[in-house]
């Protein structure tokens, strides 16, 4: 059981553009939603996360908007850039227990052409 | 302002051989997770460790694999006869304080373990 569906797998951007990708989850207790950032040979890079309380957050470049109704969640990468090109990976928890584990979608892999 | 340290960074065993693996947490942390990465594949929970204890280990395999997160000294996972399905990039993230608003999880390098 898949409990993080993100897409597109693969997603290329001329420098310049946005880059949007998107997930979805299933599980109505997430309430921690983490995007993850990785280059090759390199572990996961926290980029931004938001709370169910809000519906967008900034930090920069990069806006995760957030749609509770819909149980959806994207990330915007504003101003694309080729230093941007990695995998980009969405991840939810339940922060109102006493584990906080990631569940992880399968990661978007984007390059950013010059 | 050291981050996660994990070591060693690559790991080569033959089949049947005993792989171990390290996990110092950032400063201040207390909170030891444990996940696994498959080419092409996201990165799968295997388990949770506090000092000393073991809070969640459902995604860990049955038999063969192991963690520990002693008093002292960093957090181990241990797999034991290894086979080529063990391959792949294990990665260790750590979080400040259980009951803290945001569980902020900072990874390492990652120990990409090789089965021959």
């Amino acid at each position: 059981q898949q409990q993080v569906k993100q897409s597109p797998q693969s997603l290329i951007v001329q420098k310049g553009g946005i880059s949007i990708i998107n997930c979805a989850y299933e599980n109505t207790a997430f309430d921690y939603f983490p995007w993850y950032q990785q280059f090759p040979g390199k572990g996961p890079a926290l980029l931004i996360a938001i709370r169910p309380d809000v519906s967008e957050k900034k930090e920069g470049r990069f806006t995760i908007s957030f749609n509770k109704s819909a149980k959806q969640f994207s990330l915007h990468i504003m101003d694309s850039q080729p230093g941007d090109s990695a995998t980009y990976f969405c991840a939810a928890s339940n922060s109102g227990g006493s584990n906080y584990k990631l569940t992880f979608g399968k990661g978007t892999l984007l390059t950013v052409n010059p | 302002n050291a981050g996660v340290m994990q070591n060693p960074r690559h790991l080569v065993r033959r089949r049947g051989q005993e792989a171990r693996l390290r996990c110092s947490p950032m400063k201040g942390h207390s909170h030891v997770y444990w996940y696994r990465q498959l080419p092409e594949e996201g990165l799968k929970f295997m388990v949770y460790l506090q000092k000393e204890n073991i809070i969640d280990e459902s995604g860990m395999p049955k038999e063969r694999f192991s963690a520990e997160f002693p008093k002292e000294g960093p957090s181990i996972l241990r797999i034991q006869q290894v086979v080529r399905g063990d391959s792949a990039a294990y990665f260790c993230a750590s979080s400040r304080l259980a009951g803290s608003s945001y569980n902020e999880q900072f990874f390492g390098p990652g120990t990409r373990l090789t089965v021959l």
